[in-house]
């Protein structure tokens, strides 16, 4: 079973700074890793997918990374600001490609 | 935004009585997903779809089934709720990716389930 892992569980940085948030995944056999955000009560919002054949993607402020031998994905988020504290999930598919194998998420803060 | 709906979003009910949650998705995409959310687990997938009338398990399936008799809508039935089937449960829709597996999943903005 594909395990993901998600570190640090929460986060706080002044706004403007730059920020890695790390995912592992134990089955380097995936298809895909996608990225979400969930604000509280909301539901996910997909921010980016990487397919297996790919090494990052990139969309605004948010570049994602995947090294599938070493197990790990990374999301940067450039110069962050306040409205992008939220939770940010990682999700690593399986062998089968369909269903998603979800961390536990990371919690941003973002201060003024 | 992806055009998914659940409905209810609220549901309040009774250990034992049966459950219903519809998932209904406006973009004609192959493969339909039901996850569930809990504090400490975080998302689990319950059942998924991929294509009409057929369905496989997921991680978190006993005391879960589905229906799929239409594209565009995936049922959720709780048989006979339980307490430990409180929880806020998304749907998601996804279609073909390049490669031949699926692409990105789209999330409904979930329903949330309280069993007394």
């Amino acid at each position: 079973k594909q395990e993901v892992t998600q570190i640090p569980a929460a986060l706080s940085v002044p706004e403007g700074e730059n920020l890695v948030l790390n995912c592992s995944f134990t089955d380097s056999a995936i298809y895909n890793l996608q990225w979400f955000r969930q604000d509280p009560g909301k539901g996910l919002t997909s921010l980016l997918l990487i397919q297996s054949s790919q090494r990052e993607q990139t969309s605004g402020r948010l570049n994602a990374s995947l090294d599938k031998s070493s197990g790990r994905s990374t999301l940067y988020i450039a110069a962050s600001q306040p409205g992008d504290s939220a939770t940010y999930l990682c999700a690593a598919d399986s062998n089968s490609g369909y269903a998603l194998n979800f961390g536990k998420g990371t919690s941003l803060l973002v201060t003024p | 935004d992806a055009g998914i709906t659940q409905s209810p979003r609220h549901k309040v009910t009774e250990t034992g009585t049966p459950v219903t949650l519809r998932c209904h998705q406006t973009e004609n995409h192959r493969y339909m997903y039901w996850y569930r959310q809990d504090p400490g687990h975080g998302l689990r997938l319950i059942h998924y779809s991929y294509g009409v009338k057929d369905t496989d398990k997921g991680e978190v399936s006993d005391g879960y089934s589905v229906s799929r008799s239409k594209t565009e809508d995936f049922l959720l039935t709780l048989e006979s709720a339980t307490s430990s089937q409180t929880s806020v449960y998304f749907c998601a829709i996804s279609d073909y990716g390049t490669g031949g597996v699926t692409d990105t999943q789209y999330f409904g903005p979930g329903t949330r389930l309280t069993v007394l």
